[in-house]
């Protein structure tokens, strides 16, 4: 089965710094690959999603990295901000079934000091 | 538009009693997908369902059941409680399930059973 590793440590760093934060996966490489934030006591919040044919997807200050071959995904936030706090949840796709069944990574910490 | 709703948001339950969850999914979204959160495991796939018909499933015993309703509106069931069932219980609605379309979660129920 698909296994998923994101850094169990929180990412602590300073007010307007970039924070790069790691997906890495074993075995087949997901036709899609999602990044979430999730506050605490929250549901999870989409943030970008990346094809498998695709190497890097920005959006304002957000930018995920994609490479197939190292099985692994990164995702960093420019200009951090304390309000960018919050733990990150990468997921990949698995096709069944005519959708898809997602596998959520156990996500990343990221503290963000002013 | 409206979000995604889930009640209750906080349930407390015996041991060997059951549990039904809603999850009202954002207008026009057809795909439902539930899932259980908890800190030992992360965030785990239970079950997908599309225009009233269970897509995919995850890795979790009989006792845990769906259903979705003509309007989209699903519904959870547990049965025969136990203490390892505790946990936050998040529903996700897509337009047409999870890949490359993005996913909006509701903000959980947070079950206890004692």
């Amino acid at each position: 089965s698909q296994k998923i590793e994101q850094n169990s440590e929180a990412l602590n760093i300073q007010e307007g710094k970039t924070a790069t934060l790691t997906c890495n996966y074993t075995n087949y490489s997901p036709a899609y690959l999602q990044w979430y934030r999730q506050d605490p006591g929250r549901g999870p919040v989409f943030l970008l999603l990346i094809r498998e044919n695709e190497k890097e997807k920005r959006k304002e200050r957000l930018k995920v990295t994609f490479d197939t071959t190292l099985k692994q995904s990164l995702f960093h936030i420019t200009a951090s901000q304390p309000a960018d706090s919050a733990t990150y949840l990468c997921a990949l796709d698995k096709p069944t079934g005519g959708s898809y069944i997602p596998t959520f990574g156990r996500g990343t910490s990221l503290i963000v000091h002013p | 538009k409206a979000g995604v709703t889930q009640t209750p948001r906080y349930l407390i339950k015996t041991r060997g009693q059951q549990v039904t969850l809603s999850c009202s999914p954002i207008s026009g979204h057809r795909s439902v997908s539930w899932y259980q959160q908890t800190p030992g495991q992360g965030l785990q796939f239970l079950f997908e369902y599309f225009s009233e018909t269970q897509r995919n499933k995850g890795n979790f015993p009989g006792r845990f059941s769906g259903r979705q309703f003509s309007n989209s509106r699903s519904e959870m069931n547990v049965s025969t409680l136990e203490l390892g069932d505790s946990a936050l219980y998040l529903c996700a609605s897509s337009l047409e399930g999870m890949g490359n379309t993005e996913a909006f979660f509701g903000q959980g129920t947070r079950l206890t059973v004692v």
